[in-house]
């Protein structure tokens, strides 16, 4: 089944302790992203990528890394996890890009105490 | 920085009905739209797009129009069904500009009445 997979699906952490969020697809889609989602505000793109060892900045990259060493992979990484990052964050993914349909996974739910 | 809204976070329809969800852009740039279907607890669902060398296109159920003079964008949904109940995202974007993301409205809740 083409799918999008993220996890955890549920993290629960403190502020400061690094984490990392897997994100991973089985289409062999160039493109890849993160999305963040927050009440009132709607998605919002963390980082890309246009294909391995290629990443960009979205709109709201402050306080995460990402890394695409791989075609399949696109982890996010939270190197020192605050508060604001409380988030629901959402992984996609599509053939060339933003302008073409994209893949959503089932999401991730954040909790930074 | 220029955003997309929506005209109303939530719509209430009875079943069998049509709807129209509306959504104003304000970047004239923006050459790429696409509409999104979230359930509640899942990601978003790619539902239909659209570009801007088009002012109508259609799919099973659904019809995407664009007004580019007013910069509209509106998604109808025929003959609504429980299953259609979500949250529905317009987002545009940019295809020749240097960044390379969409932006999102904030969603309008469709509701279906039995």
């Amino acid at each position: 089944e083409a799918q999008v997979t993220q996890n955890p699906r549920y993290l629960i952490t403190v502020t400061g302790k690094k984490l990392t969020v897997t994100c991973s697809q089985n289409m062999n889609h160039e493109y890849m992203s993160w999305y963040r989602q927050d009440p009132g505000l709607g998605l919002r793109q963390i980082y890309y990528s246009m294909n391995v060892e290629v990443t960009d900045k979205g709109d709201v990259p402050e306080g995460y890394k990402v890394s695409r060493k791989e075609k399949r992979n696109f982890p996010l990484i939270l190197e020192s996890p605050s508060p604001n990052q409380t988030s629901l964050y959402f992984c996609a993914s599509s053939w060339a890009g933003f302008s073409d349909e994209q893949f959503f996974g089932p999401g991730t739910r954040l909790t930074v105490l | 920085g220029e955003s997309v809204g929506l005209h109303l976070p939530t719509l209430s329809v009875q079943e069998g009905d049509n709807s129209i969800i509306n959504c104003a852009y304000s970047n004239s740039a923006s050459d790429y739209f696409i509409w999104y279907k979230q359930e509640s607890g899942k990601g978003p669902q790619f539902i239909i797009d659209i570009r801007s060398n088009m002012d109508k296109r259609q799919g099973q159920r659904v019809t995407v129009l664009l007004n580019k003079t007013v910069k509209h964008l509106s998604l109808q949904i025929a003959a609504t069904q429980p299953g259609d109940s979500a949250v529905y995202f317009c987002a545009e974007g940019d295809s020749g500009g240097g960044a390379d993301g969409l932006t999102f409205g904030k969603g309008t809740h469709l509701i279906i009445q039995p």
